[in-house]
């Protein structure tokens, strides 16, 4: 298995603009995980999936982020507009549910705003 | 309020020796705790996971020890290596499965 893949890895952009990133999980995985990296404030749960149905979203710092699971295999999140306080490391991560069930992260998409 | 420690930022130490990292953390009650290992520009992976039963966890040259009274685990790599240089995280797994809090993470350096 090729393991979570997260598209772009790397995305410059100016504030204001939309932002798209990418996450199809690993096949099979039932769970989907969206976190934020930063320096200060660490890995941060944004929002999560079970069975494609957005569970919990509290992490969602605004309503200029969004998040969606229109199938089993991708996932995307939207930023709009964007602001250079945006500036993280997004991963996906993905998991079979369950009381143990380890994560499996993506490489990342480092997000710079500019 | 809720939080999550870890020992230190940074720990360097000597190769061969044991690595102990420490996570704290207050007002949680995990199920379960894990801990990844994360190298610089790529995401964190899996190591180990003990549960709130268990008090030791093993795997190769890893120990993991969870202390619920305490609220505290503590990862151990013996005879430590340079390529263990990583940041390590802890996560508790406070709602089965469905979510994950990460703690800072500690910078381990192993010196040749």
């Amino acid at each position: 298995d090729a393991g979570v893949i997260q598209s772009p890895r790397h995305e410059v952009t100016e504030m204001g603009q939309e932002v798209t990133l990418r996450c199809k999980p690993i096949s099979g995985h039932n769970s989907l995980f969206w976190y934020r990296q930063t320096m200060m404030r660490g890995l941060e749960l944004l929002i999560y999936f079970n069975n494609n149905v957005p569970i919990d979203d509290s992490g969602m710092p605004e309503d200029r982020f969004s998040a969606k699971m229109p199938n089993a295999s991708f996932s995307t999140l939207k930023i709009q507009p964007s602001e250079p306080r945006d500036s993280a490391v997004y991963f996906c991560a993905s998991s079979v549910l369950a009381a143990s069930g380890e994560l499996f992260f993506g490489e990342g998409s480092r997000l710079t705003v500019l | 309020s809720q939080k999550i420690e870890q020992n230190s930022e940074a720990l360097n130490i000597q190769e061969g020796k044991t690595a102990t990292l420490t996570c704290n953390y207050t007002n949680y009650s995990p199920a379960y705790l894990q801990w990844y290992r994360q190298d610089p520009g790529r995401g964190p992976v899996f190591l180990l996971l003990i549960r709130e039963n268990e008090k030791e966890k093993r795997k190769e040259r890893l120990k993991v020890t969870f202390d619920t009274t305490l609220k505290q685990s503590l990862f151990h790599i013996t005879a430590s290596q340079p390529a263990d240089s990583a940041t390590y995280l802890c996560a508790l797994d406070i709602n089965y499965g469905q979510n994950f809090v990460f703690g800072p993470g500690t910078r381990l350096s192993v010196l040749p």
